[in-house]
């Protein structure tokens, strides 16, 4: 088992441009869901789904557009990338709510 | 709404003994905590449920108030790899509806020191 990938590892972008963050997991896991962590504001949900075809905003999701095609992958759109948009993103999966959630190893995202 | 955790940062010696608390201003269902090593994900250490189960790990141990929404993780004769970022999260429902979701705290970044 792979467990939680996500890529790219590393990204610089200039402002304006748009990307498309992947993360897959191979657990067959119904939850997943985006996180973005800062120096000091801990771990902020952006959007999460609860199953394919399903998606949910979370506590920051502006500039931000999430999809759930299949439950293996949920990738994250930024639609023109800001400078306020710099930071580390974790991607995230779960059987439910009740069990532990297994973090992707991050992407961290610099927007010049 | 994000959950408060106390203290911001602690540095400690090894073998010495600490408490991190996580409160909320709202009624929780259950709280979990993870822990993050610089430069590397967030590692899942417990839940704990309303009504008193626990999952996880069998070394470090937690208590939750449902009462007063708080929470606190004990770790007891600390060792240098305990050092990290310990992070609260917290579901206020039983997670069954589609808007239920895990808010996680600021963090507590713990040192020990040898």
């Amino acid at each position: 088992n792979a467990g939680v990938t996500q890529t790219p590892k590393f990204q610089v972008l200039k402002t304006g441009q748009s990307m498309t963050l992947q993360c897959a997991q191979d657990m067959n896991h119904e939850y997943m869901s985006w996180y973005r962590q800062d120096p000091g504001m801990g771990l902020r949900l952006i959007h999460y789904s609860v199953g394919a075809g399903i998606t949910d905003q979370g506590e920051v999701p502006n500039g931000y557009n999430v999809s759930r095609s299949t439950t293996e992958d949920f990738p994250l759109r930024l639609l023109s990338a800001a400078p306020s948009q710099t930071s580390v993103y974790f991607c995230a999966s779960s059987w439910d709510l009740s069990y532990e959630q297994y973090f992707g190893p991050g992407t961290r995202l610099t927007v010049t | 709404q994000q959950p408060v955790q106390s203290p911001q940062a602690v540095i400690l010696r090894e073998g010495e003994d600490a408490v991190i608390n996580c409160s909320s201003s709202k009624a929780l269902y259950s709280v979990h905590w993870y822990r993050q090593k610089h430069g590397e994900a967030p590692i899942f250490l417990m839940i704990l449920l309303k009504g008193g189960e626990q999952k996880g790990h069998d070394k470090i141990s937690a208590s939750f108030n449902e009462k007063k929404q708080q929470s606190s993780l004990y770790l007891t004769a600390s060792q240098l790899s305990y050092s990290g970022t310990y992070f609260c999260g917290t579901l206020r429902s039983q997670g069954m509806n589609r808007d239920d979701k895990i808010i996680f705290g600021k963090g507590t970044r713990l040192h020990i020191l040898p």
